[in-house]
């Protein structure tokens, strides 16, 4: 079976410092990968989607860059966090060429200060 | 343009039977999801409509009318552990868009 990882759970850190979040997928093989965010009580905001390794789309422009250096390797990072940064930010994954069912990992809380 | 619109809350009562609406406007359509998010946890998977109709799945039933851009989700027989955000998506050129979700509060 699939499962889908990610770290840290929780993270707090100062204005102005870098960020690296990471989700690893298991059990399945060139998965489309996702990150979204979401802001307290809003829905997903989709930040980056990736359909194979070294292949990222962007769909907000931002202080926020992705990478997939692996298959089933998908980085968030930034060199600058801001305050507005603070949130949810959510992986997910789903079969390349499917109906694009999502399934989620557990998420990082994120508060930048 | 794309636009996912539900209700931001709503409240029902345990044991009772509740409709969550969803209407869409999206340039293009393969297919409807619906998810459920807990607080503070990741959304999960509940149904996927792609034809009209409606498609049962144990408590929970989505009805889908493409032609309105209209679906909802049915929960019947509601359970505390029912309390939840559920998120509307629409499946379409090859991008999954995300209503905000609706707040769903059972009470006893």
């Amino acid at each position: 079976s699939q499962t889908i990882h990610q770290w840290p759970a929780t993270l707090v850190q100062p204005v102005g410092s870098p960020l690296s979040l990471e989700c690893t997928v298991e059990g399945t093989s060139n998965p489309n990968l996702y990150w979204y965010r979401q802001a307290a009580g809003r829905g997903l905001q989709l930040l980056f989607y990736s359909v194979g390794i070294g292949q990222i789309s962007s769909e907000v422009p931002q202080n926020l860059s992705a990478s997939r250096p692996q298959d089933r390797q998908f980085i968030l990072s930034s060199k600058k966090l801001l305050l507005s940064d603070s949130g949810f930010y959510l992986c997910a994954w789903s079969l390349a060429g499917g109906s694009d069912t999502q399934y989620f990992g557990p998420g990082t809380r994120l508060t930048v200060l | 343009g794309q636009n996912i619109d539900q209700p931001t809350e709503m409240t029902a009562t345990e044991g009772a039977i509740v409709q969550i609406n969803c209407t869409y406007q999206t340039s293009g359509f393969n297919g409807l999801f619906w998810y459920q998010q807990h607080a503070g946890e990741a959304p999960t998977f509940l149904s996927y409509n792609v034809l009209d109709g409606l498609e049962e799945k144990g408590r929970f039933s989505s009805f889908l009318s493409r032609s309105k851009g209209y679906s909802y989700l049915l929960l019947k027989e509601l359970q505390m552990k029912d309390s939840a955000s559920y998120l509307c998506a629409v499946y379409g050129g090859f991008k999954t868009i995300f209503g905000a979700g609706t707040r769903l509060f059972v009470k006893a």
